[in-house]
């Protein structure tokens, strides 16, 4: 695709329910990243995939957040029976390999009521 | 893993002054290091980037410099125009790992 694509856009969900965010990187990076960004804050970096390799799952905050990354391109972020303090933005970004320009989706903007 | 700090948190300058914003980080392994603009409500995009092979290097108003013996970087923006307000985050990278960024530095320029 042309670019970082990020489903939904925006979600609203009551606390304890579970929540998945889409990223479809751009045809042919291998590295994706998630980083989660509170308003007004910076890049929370969450998880990060290269190739085949074995995610770095150093930035997730707690066990309730996972990630998988299918076939090497799509990957979903699950946040099980979310918290108020889960509400941000949750950024998605991809490249060509690591150490090198990362691009960012839109975002998905999570709201937990 | 690699930490990047960044200051000033928040800089604010007159239309036409000069801003810098410096990073420090703590991987030696970085090599790569890009800064990032972020307008309000929409996504971080890339201004400059510098690799390790090269101690400055600038694209118009910006500049970015490298100074691998004391791990840091800096960005400077000459002739700031209010459209240059927004908030900017610089990062690390090794070809190994993952990219960190710093905390973010918000940009006012006032006309």
């Amino acid at each position: 695709g042309a670019g970082v694509s990020q489903s939904p856009s925006n979600k609203v969900t009551e606390k304890g329910k579970d929540v998945e965010l889409r990223c479809d990187p751009i045809s042919g990076h291998t590295a994706l990243y998630w980083y989660r960004q509170s308003l007004g804050q910076g890049l929370e970096f969450l998880i990060y995939f290269q190739g085949n390799s074995a995610p770095d799952k150093s930035g997730l905050p707690s066990d309730r957040f996972s990630a998988e990354r299918t076939g090497g391109s799509v990957s979903t972020l699950t946040i099980q029976r979310t918290q108020q303090e889960d509400s941000a933005v949750y950024l998605c970004a991809s490249s060509f390999s690591s150490g090198n320009t990362i691009y960012f989706g839109e975002g998905s903007w999570l709201t937990v009521v | 893993g690699e930490n990047v700090e960044q200051h000033p948190s928040t800089l604010s300058v007159q239309e036409g002054d000069s801003a810098v914003i410096k990073c420090t980080y703590s991987d030696s392994a970085s090599n790569y290091f890009p800064w990032y603009k972020q307008e309000l409500g929409k996504r971080p995009q890339l201004i400059i980037d510098i690799r390790s092979n090269v101690g400055e290097k600038k694209d118009q108003r910006i500049a970015v410099t490298l100074n691998k013996t004391a791990k840091h970087f800096s960005l400077h923006i000459t002739e700031t125009q209010p459209e240059d307000s927004a908030v900017y985050f610089c990062a690390a990278s090794s070809g190994n790992n993952d990219m960190r960024f710093g905390a973010g530095t918000r940009l006012t320029v006032k006309p």
